[in-house]
């Protein structure tokens, strides 16, 4: 079956501008993580949605960033006037029962890179 | 602040060999484990999990130990094949107010090359 997706896999912008991240996850997955991981190290968790809402956003590193998931399936991370220090592959999860050990599916991630 | 960490940051062996990747964590309250898989340019693949109350569980190839006492879980990979290298994060999760493990707090990742 289908696993994690996000698109793009590549995204080049300008210092300043806006960009928007997409995830679809795993069909039926009521929970949905995005993390970010710069190079060279581990993935940082940025925010946690079960269904439609987000159950914990504090991985967020400022207002310049938001994320949704409207009809709980598909995500947007939003980064607003992006900055050369936003670099990085950001990552999309998901996993099928909300608030418990089920397991953490990773897409392949969006790198994305603020000139 | 607390952490999860690993002691070696890169690792090399013949392929064939039995392969130990360690891992430090620092956070008590941490009670599930889990060892992910990264290709370049892919995300994260789950290979194996444990709970604080357990000290070892095994997979296919693989097992994981956990030791509570020094806070130190193990990777140990059974005949390390080529398709096995990788770079491989330990990550950890305390369970929150409501019963729940979801954030994971990663390791900075050992990389793991296999020597055909």
């Amino acid at each position: 079956g289908a696993g994690v997706s996000q698109t793009p896999s590549n995204k080049v912008t300008e210092k300043g501008k806006y960009v928007e991240l997409r995830c679809d996850p795993i069909s039926g997955h009521t929970a949905l993580y995005w993390y970010r991981q710069s190079l060279g190290q581990g993935p940082e968790f940025l925010i946690y949605f079960q269904g439609t809402g987000a159950a914990d956003d504090s991985g967020l590193p400022n207002d310049r960033f938001f994320a949704v998931r409207p009809e709980g399936s598909v995500s947007t991370l939003k980064i607003q006037r992006t900055e050369r220090g936003d670099s990085a592959v950001y990552l999309c999860a998901s996993s099928l029962l909300a608030g418990s050990t089920d397991t953490q599916y990773f897409g392949p991630g969006t790198r994305l890179t603020v000139l | 602040g607390e952490s999860v960490g690993l002691h070696l940051p890169t690792l090399s062996v013949q392929e064939g060999d039995n392969s130990i990747i360690n891992c430090a964590y620092s956070n008590s309250a941490s009670d599930y484990f889990i060892w992910y898989k990264q290709e370049s340019g892919k995300g994260p693949q789950f290979i194996i999990d444990i709970r604080s109350n357990m000290d070892k569980r095994q997979g296919q190839r693989v097992t994981v130990l956990l030791n509570k006492t020094v806070k130190h879980l193990s990777l140990q990979i059974a005949a390390t094949q080529p398709g096995d290298s990788a770079v491989y994060f330990c990550a950890e999760t305390p369970r929150d107010s409501g019963g729940s493990n979801y954030k994971l707090t990663f390791g900075k990742g050992t990389l793991l090359t296999v020597n055909p």
